[in-house]
């Protein structure tokens, strides 16, 4: 079944660790992937994106992704994690431009003294 | 920057009321979209609009109906509450061409509690 997998509910990490998210799909093309973050109490913002080419993307916050087509995956990270990137993170896609979106179960970010 | 308002955030009703949930942009967007958010299941859609007076059913669109008479405006509509909609919406739009289309502008959410 076509679906969006955000295989971690709940991650914790210390303030100036790296940070991986991850997400997979499986779909039978390439979709159109996206990451957004919600922070507490607020609506989603975007933080990337990927449509094609370089396979390494950079979004807003210090963040990036890399697609891997061969693993059917689209993975978050960050270098060193803020106290402030405590939120909950999707990943979402779309089938093609212009589609709608289809979001992950989403993962809540933890970040510790 | 776009902004999404939903009307309210918090909102508490008994089963069997009909309710409505409302929500404008203030930037001209095409798009419009109602998703509910459940812990565990991510962000579900109900409902969406390509343009005025036009809807398409997302996902989970049965116990929901929407209106959008006017393009800045989209509303939900619980024609009879029951507790198993218990929870958060977002609305959300988008520009509606162009290669920023996909990209979501969310409201802060709406918490509705069926008891």
């Amino acid at each position: 079944a076509q679906s969006v997998t955000q295989p971690d509910i709940h991650i914790t990490v210390s303030e100036g660790a790296s940070l991986e998210l991850r997400c997979n799909y499986s779909y039978g093309a390439t979709p159109y992937l996206f990451w957004y973050v919600q922070s507490p109490g607020q609506g989603l913002q975007l933080l990337l994106k990927y449509f094609s080419g370089d396979t390494l993307v950079q979004g807003i916050k210090g963040f990036e992704a890399e697609f891997k087509r061969s693993q059917s995956s689209f993975n978050l990270r960050k270098p060193s994690v803020h106290w402030s990137d405590a939120a909950e993170y999707f990943c979402a896609v779309a089938l093609y431009q212009g589609g709608k979106l289809i979001f992950g179960q989403g993962t809540e970010l933890s970040v510790k003294p | 920057d776009v902004k999404v308002t939903q009307s309210s955030r918090y909102l508490v009703k008994r089963t069997g009321e009909k309710v409505f949930l409302e929500c404008v942009q203030d930037m001209d967007h095409e798009n419009m979209f109602w998703y509910r958010q459940d812990p565990g299941l991510g962000l579900r859609l109900i409902y969406f609009s390509y343009d005025v007076k036009m809807k398409e059913k997302g996902d989970i669109p049965e116990g929901y109906s929407v209106s959008r008479e006017k393009k800045e405006r989209f509303s939900l509509i619980l024609e009879s509450a029951s507790t198993n909609q218990t929870s958060m919406y977002l609305c959300a739009s988008s520009v509606g061409s162009g290669t920023d289309n996909e990209k979501l502008f969310f409201g802060s959410g709406t918490q509705l509690s069926v008891l």
